[in-house]
């Protein structure tokens, strides 16, 4: 079993849509990591959350250090959010476990 | 723009041959972290590399090595190629401390025939 869950594996949403994206994991950790990945492989980092919640423009981003579980949430989505978003822990100084992404398709 | 690079963007290679691939880190970051990502997967992690000493190592055979250069820039060497390795290898650049975040390269697309 992975330490990093997420889901769902896809989403396709309409212009305007909220979506919400799920991160579970089964190690302690002292950090989650959202990250945003293009087609043609680029990642960016989105988020960075130790505790609580995190906003940046239209995305949230929400910890629960006890349920092990984290939500990234898009306000108004847009088809230029179409991405793979992925949900990364580090578990100690040197490594990060990653999920296995979901495929966001918002479309016009 | 991240500001880390990686070359080549895309190689081809044949089972049995050896590949390097290189990384240039964000101004400023003395840890590099190199990954694996198969299609369809989260990335896995290779190992990490603080001030030219490899500081972890994830689950990859001794056949996957690397190098860190006193300006911080990297390789990953991987010898005795098989078709598995085809993959997207991605390197991270950062500053050692454990809350740190790390920004990605765009990646080398590496098909093994």
């Amino acid at each position: 079993k992975n330490e990093v869950e997420q889901s769902p594996q896809n989403l396709t949403a309409q212009e305007g849509e909220f979506i919400t994206i799920n991160c579970s994991y089964s190690v302690g950790i002292s950090a989650l990591h959202w990250l945003q990945q293009h087609p043609g492989g680029g990642i960016v980092s989105l988020f960075m959350l130790s505790s609580g919640k995190k906003k940046h423009g239209r995305l949230i981003a929400t910890i629960n250090i006890q349920e092990k579980h984290s939500s990234l949430h898009i306000t108004a989505s847009h088809p230029r959010d179409s991405a793979v978003y992925i949900c990364a822990v580090r578990s100690n100084d040197y490594k990060l476990s990653f999920g296995a992404g979901t495929t966001v398709t918002v479309r016009a | 723009e991240t500001g880390v690079t990686q070359s080549p963007t895309h190689l081809i290679k044949t089972r049995g041959q050896q590949v390097t691939l290189r990384c240039s880190s964000q101004s400023g970051h003395n840890t590099v972290s190199w990954y694996q990502q198969a299609l369809g997967q989260g990335p896995q992690f290779i190992f990490q590399y603080y001030r030219e000493e490899e500081n972890g190592r994830g689950n990859f055979p001794p056949r996957f090595s690397g190098l860190q250069f006193p300006n911080y820039s990297s390789e990953l060497n991987v010898n005795a190629l098989e078709l598995d390795d085809s993959a997207l290898y991605l390197c991270a650049s950062s500053l050692k401390t454990s809350m740190e975040t790390q920004y990605f390269g765009p990646g080398t697309r590496l098909l093994v025939l």
